[in-house]
């Protein structure tokens, strides 16, 4: 199966600042992949698609970029409600498979 | 709207069985692939099986293959997960997922998790 590691496990930011966060595959995805966004006691919410590509109501402040085995999802300026858990998600081959998270925490 | 409610979780004995359910309303559910996605307490996401929009594809997970079997009835708006041969390991919350992504001006029917439920706890203890 397709592994995903993301980096860092954990981002402490101030609001205001920017976050770039990393998801690296084990072998290429193409731009089969997604991040989704996930707050305590909730569902996760998709945010990108296919690498690059917002879902609707995503603010612009959320972007994603890269192909192949290495992806960056970038967040321009905090807001405080960005603090959360931040996953991908590949969807290039069987079984369906999710990086193991990074946490963005109010520093 | 669109509305995924699961529900059936609860406490089960390791080796016993449980079935989930999810009912779907706000879209036309005959029409979409579904997903099970768990989470076990203060984890990760782990895709668990998906069925086509039709029921004539299946695909699971390693983990649960040949204990869990996922199904759907379209006259009814549901999906189920049967869950047999139960393990520690399979607690987790248990979401089921409208397979798709929305970009406002088209819905791409692929892998990926558009709308998803609340999610139902499932917990596996003796």
């Amino acid at each position: 199966e397709i592994v995903l590691t993301q980096s860092p496990a954990t981002l402490s930011l101030s609001p205001g600042e920017g976050a770039t966060l990393s998801c690296r595959a084990s072998q290429s995805v193409t731009r089969f992949l997604a991040w989704y966004q996930q707050k305590p006691g909730q569902a996760p919410r998709l945010l990108i698609y296919d690498a690059s590509n917002r879902a609707t109501g995503i603010p612009a402040r959320f972007s994603g970029s890269g192909s192949g085995t290495d992806f960056t999802l970038t967040i321009s300026s905090l807001e405080p409600e960005d603090f959360a858990v931040y996953y991908c998600q590949q969807r290039s081959k069987w079984p369906l498979t999710f990086g193991g998270g990074t946490k963005v925490e109010i520093k | 709207q669109v509305q995924l409610v699961e529900s059936g979780g609860g406490v089960v004995q390791p080796g016993r069985s449980l079935r989930l359910s999810c009912a779907a309303s706000g879209f036309t559910f005959s029409k979409y692939g579904m997903h099970w996605v768990r989470q076990a307490p203060g984890k990760g996401l782990d895709w668990v099986a998906v069925i086509s929009y039709d029921g004539s594809d299946k695909y699971y997970a390693d983990s649960v293959k040949g204990r869990f079997t996922i199904s759907r009835d379209n006259s009814k708006n549901t999906l189920f997960l049967q869950m047999n041969s139960l393990r520690v390991e399979d607690t987790a919350v248990y979401y089921c997922a409208i397979e798709g992504a929305d970009s406002g001006d088209y819905y791409l029917a692929a892998e990926y998790f558009q709308y998803w439920g609340q999610g139902t706890l499932v917990t596996v203890s003796s």
